[in-house]
């Protein structure tokens, strides 16, 4: 069946300390990795994605690998910020990327 | 270029009623999607329309559905609310294509009572 798990649910790290979130995916076929943060009352927006085509991108302090084999991809957050503080979705795509499957979000909380 | 909008931002409606939310996609976007995003079940996908068309269907009942209008906007309507339809409801739009990335909006939080 079509299925994302996400681990860990909440993860409270010091700021300025690197943050990992790590998901797995059901689908073989699935080739399209996307990532959004969602802040208390405010949309999901995207943050970095990754296609099956790559093993890792970057974006500054964010980077997501990818391991095909395995059927799990992840999420790096570097030198953590408190405005790093929200809510994190993986998701994998399904019949193609317009049809998105979550996991079930991961509380990424900074301490200063 | 505006974002995805979605109306109305509250909605408060009892059992047994139907409710009808909106989404304009952002400009030139094809495609919308639809999530329903609750504590328990978390962002679960419902439809997505192409070009006035639904071309993929998540596991909810027949009393959700949808439509899209030749200019792209969205309409999503739930018949005889039940308690459990309260959530979150967010619209997504992308140009369509494999691959494309998804651009929520704001949402309509729907209360059932």
């Amino acid at each position: 069946g079509e299925n994302v798990e996400q681990h860990p649910s909440t993860l409270s790290v010091q700021e300025g300390d690197s943050a990992v979130i790590k998901c797995t995916y059901s689908d073989s076929a699935s080739n399209y990795f996307p990532w959004y943060k969602q802040e208390l009352g405010k949309r999901p927006q995207l943050i970095i994605d990754i296609r099956s085509n790559v093993g890792e991108k970057k974006d500054q302090r964010i980077a997501v690998t990818l391991n095909k084999t395995a059927k799990h991809f992840s999420l790096h957050i570097t030198e953590t910020q408190p405005e790093d503080s929200a809510v994190y979705f993986c998701a994998a795509s399904f019949q193609g990327a317009q049809k998105l499957v979550f996991g079930q979000g991961t509380r990424l909380t900074i301490n200063p | 270029k505006a974002g995805v909008t979605q109306t109305p931002r509250y909605l408060i409606k009892t059992r047994g009623q139907q409710v009808t939310l909106s989404c304009s996609p952002i400009s030139g976007h094809r495609s919308v999607s639809w999530y329903q995003q609750t504590p328990g079940q978390g962002l679960q996908f419902l439809f997505e329309y192409f070009s006035e068309t639904q071309r993929n269907k998540g596991n909810f009942p027949g009393r959700f559905s949808g439509r899209q209008f030749s200019n792209s906007r969205s309409e999503m309507n739930v018949s005889t609310l039940e308690l459990g339809d309260s959530a979150l409801y967010l619209c997504a739009s992308s140009n369509g294509q494999s691959n494309s990335p998804l651009h929520f909006g704001n949402g309509t939080r729907l209360t059932v009572t």
